[in-house]
């Protein structure tokens, strides 16, 4: 079945560049959500869209933005890249209406993993 | 403001003790909570929720509302439990995550 993709798997990034993390949700997933996990911490929650619009907001710098296209997929820019951004970057995808047994579980991708030296 | 709270950030159980993974929610509507589990280096995944009164691999958890608790339960902890667990509570259309309890199974 397919899972949700996220693409880089790896990225590693110079200070002050930028970085664009890639999210394809499972098909028919109407929301996503991106999260960060620091090494050895709990993932926080960045930013959540649901048809393509932004749906809630969390511990999101400035610096970064996203977006959900047309296509449900989501993109998360990181500009002024700092060392503290290195982190796993999650995003889940869920379904928001529906048979009570698959509504609002989320579903994960693998990560995409941000170095930043 | 809903609020999610795992008392125990770290908890470690013998191979073959009970388990019990504490969850207490602060939330005014009829809450949605599940659990999610994260082994070491993987994605974080669904355990199990609430409305399916499910058990999966030997979990279960039933809502207290009296409680306000959606504790995670297991009679015979095994090796390969050891892992990250994270209680989850959607409402009000916000997803609220706990801080999370690392679980450590001495064999």
């Amino acid at each position: 079945a397919a899972g949700v993709i996220q693409s880089p798997r790896h990225l590693i990034k110079e200070k002050r560049e930028t970085a664009t993390l890639k999210c394809y949700p499972i098909p028919r997933h109407d929301t996503v959500y991106w999260y960060q996990q620091g090494p050895g911490q709990d993932p926080q929650f960045l930013i959540s869209f649901y048809e393509k619009m932004q749906s809630d907001k969390g511990s999101i710098p400035d610096r970064f933005s996203a977006q959900q296209f047309s296509d449900y997929h989501s993109e998360l820019n990181m500009s002024s890249l700092e060392l503290g951004d290195s982190a796993l970057y999650f995003c889940a995808s869920s379904v928001h209406r529906g048979p009570s047994s698959g509504a609002n579980v989320l579903t994960f991708g693998a990560g995409s993993r941000l170095t930043v030296l | 403001a809903q609020r999610v709270t795992q008392p125990e950030k770290l908890l470690s159980v013998f191979k073959g003790a009970p388990v019990e993974l504490k969850c207490n929610y602060s939330y005014s509507g009829s809450p949605e909570l599940f659990w999610y589990v994260q082994y070491s280096r993987q994605r974080l995944q669904l355990l199990l929720r609430h409305i399916s009164r499910e058990s999966i691999k030997g979990f279960t958890a039933d809502l207290n509302k009296g409680e306000t608790s959606f504790h995670l339960k297991k009679p015979f902890a095994q090796e390969e439990d050891s892992a990250m667990y994270y209680c989850e509570n959607f409402g009000n259309e916000k997803l609220t995550f706990g801080t999370g309890t690392r679980l450590t199974i001495i064999p």
